[in-house]
């Protein structure tokens, strides 16, 4: 089984610039969660999608943080227009419908977005 | 505010020793508990979950909760040094999203 992929591993972008992140989930899994770690932080939570419904976007730093999950498979985390502080590690997580968190998620290995 | 609280390290233990991580929570709802192991540039890998006071084992790994103090702990016996990575607690309270710590660094010496 595949697991939770991320793209790009790296992206290097100027303040102002557009950046997009790409998560594909566990094929089946309808729960995805994108979380990210800022340096010397502790990961945290963006938003929680079921399908391609946004169960939670309560951890959205601002409105220029845009998620979509069109059609319930990958979703795409849009950065713009972005800044020095959105600098650090996204990850994506997933898990089936069925499964809570008391089983944990699968996580990607993450992309690290640096803004210069 | 959640918050969860470990010590950053690094903490460094011989090869062969116990290696004993903390983890304090602030919700009294905290209902699951997690131990994430990462390895540089990789992905969080789920090593242990406890829901109960009281103690878990899985092979070297040994889980403890109390509730009642508010802290869970990983206890890694007999440590290699392919134990070596950042282990992230996260905790759960009653909806889907995670809390975590900021990591202990564990440096296991040959």
């Amino acid at each position: 089984e595949a697991g939770v992929t991320q793209f790009p591993s790296h992206s290097v972008i100027e303040k102002g610039q557009t950046v997009t992140l790409r998560c594909d989930p566990i094929s089946g899994h309808d729960n995805l969660y994108w979380y990210r770690r800022v340096m010397g932080k502790e990961i945290k939570f963006l938003l929680h999608f079921v399908k391609e419904s946004k169960q939670d976007e309560s951890g959205m730093p601002n409105n220029r943080f845009l998620a979509e999950r069109t059609g319930g498979t990958y979703s795409t985390l849009k950065v713009q227009p972005a800044e020095l502080e959105d600098s650090g590690v996204y990850f994506c997580a997933s898990s089936p419908l069925a499964q809570g968190p008391r089983n944990g998620y699968t996580f990607g290995s993450g992309t690290r977005l640096t803004v210069v | 505010q959640k918050e969860v609280e470990q010590n950053s390290g690094p903490l460094s233990v011989p090869e062969g020793a116990i290696a004993s991580l903390n983890c304090t929570y602030s919700d009294r709802g905290s209902q699951s508990f997690f131990w994430y192991r990462q390895y540089s540039g990789k992905s969080p890998e789920l090593i242990m979950s406890i829901y109960s006071n009281g103690d878990k084992e899985d092979g070297r790994f040994t889980a403890q909760l109390n509730k009642a103090s508010q802290y869970v702990s990983l206890l890694i016996r007999d440590s290699q040094p392919s134990d070596s990575a950042t282990y992230l607690c996260a905790v759960t309270a009653t909806g889907n999203q995670f809390y975590f710590g900021t990591g202990t660094s564990l440096t296991v010496i040959p």
